[in-house]
């Protein structure tokens, strides 16, 4: 059974980066997409962006200039940062795993609040 | 970017009725189309993959249709623990999105 777990700082200053980790167990990140989405009041859920191993990353154009996911294969891991972040960044956060051309995003992480503020 | 827009936003039924809900969406997305299921302080749970495919697990009273623009998820008959938010979610066109979600609550 695949889980994901993401971790990082609960709190963010306003123009600082945003960093979240998400740690995979229960199966290979080869294979598969690694997607971060984010879900606030506001906006709903929003996808932001996902890494495969060969093939690279993609983001959303909305959050294109200020995002960067990376993955760490000898810990399991992918990561998240955003800059410049403002109130408006204030969500949950949710790494998940992306089936790609077979499916959408099936096993999530249990999601991480993140409060922008100063 | 499409836009996906479920309705109705809030549906009040009671255990044992049958739900419908639905996503429609501002341009064609094929059969892209996803459900989740979403209860508080979780993450969303995959219900159904490519508008009519149940996710191994999810009980038979769930299912999916629709293609295009149009799709629906029903409910055959209501369990206690399906009274949760709903989303719908494109994986067509980039950027992958989501509707506003359906709360589906207990009359």
């Amino acid at each position: 059974q695949v889980q994901l777990q993401e971790s990082g700082p609960r709190l963010v200053r306003p123009s600082e980066t945003l960093s979240l980790t998400c740690t995979v167990s229960g199966g290979s990140m080869s294979g598969f997409y690694w997607s971060w989405i984010r879900q606030s009041a506001a906006k709903g859920l929003e996808w932001i962006g996902r890494i495969h191993l060969i093939e690279g990353t993609v983001y959303s154009a909305s959050l294109e200039s200020r995002v960067t996911i990376s993955a760490d294969t000898s810990k399991n891991q992918f990561s998240l940062r955003l800059t410049s972040v403002t109130a408006a960044d204030t969500a949950v956060y949710y790494c998940a795993r992306d089936r790609g051309s077979k499916g959408p995003e099936d096993y999530w992480g249990q999601g991480i609040l993140v409060t922008v503020s100063s | 970017e499409v836009v996906l827009t479920q309705s109705p936003a809030t549906l009040s039924l009671s255990p044992g009725d049958r739900a419908t809900l639905s996503c429609r969406a501002s341009q064609s997305v094929r059969t892209y189309l996803a459900w989740y299921q979403q209860k508080p302080g979780q993450a969303p749970r995959l219900l159904i993959y490519d508008a009519s495919n149940r996710e191994p697990g999810i009980p038979a009273r769930f299912s999916g249709s629709g293609s295009g623009t149009d799709f629906t998820l029903t409910i055959s008959s209501l369990e206690p623990e399906d009274f949760a938010v709903y989303f719908c979610h494109q994986r067509y066109i980039w950027p992958r999105n989501f509707g506003q979600g359906t709360k589906l609550e207990i009359k």
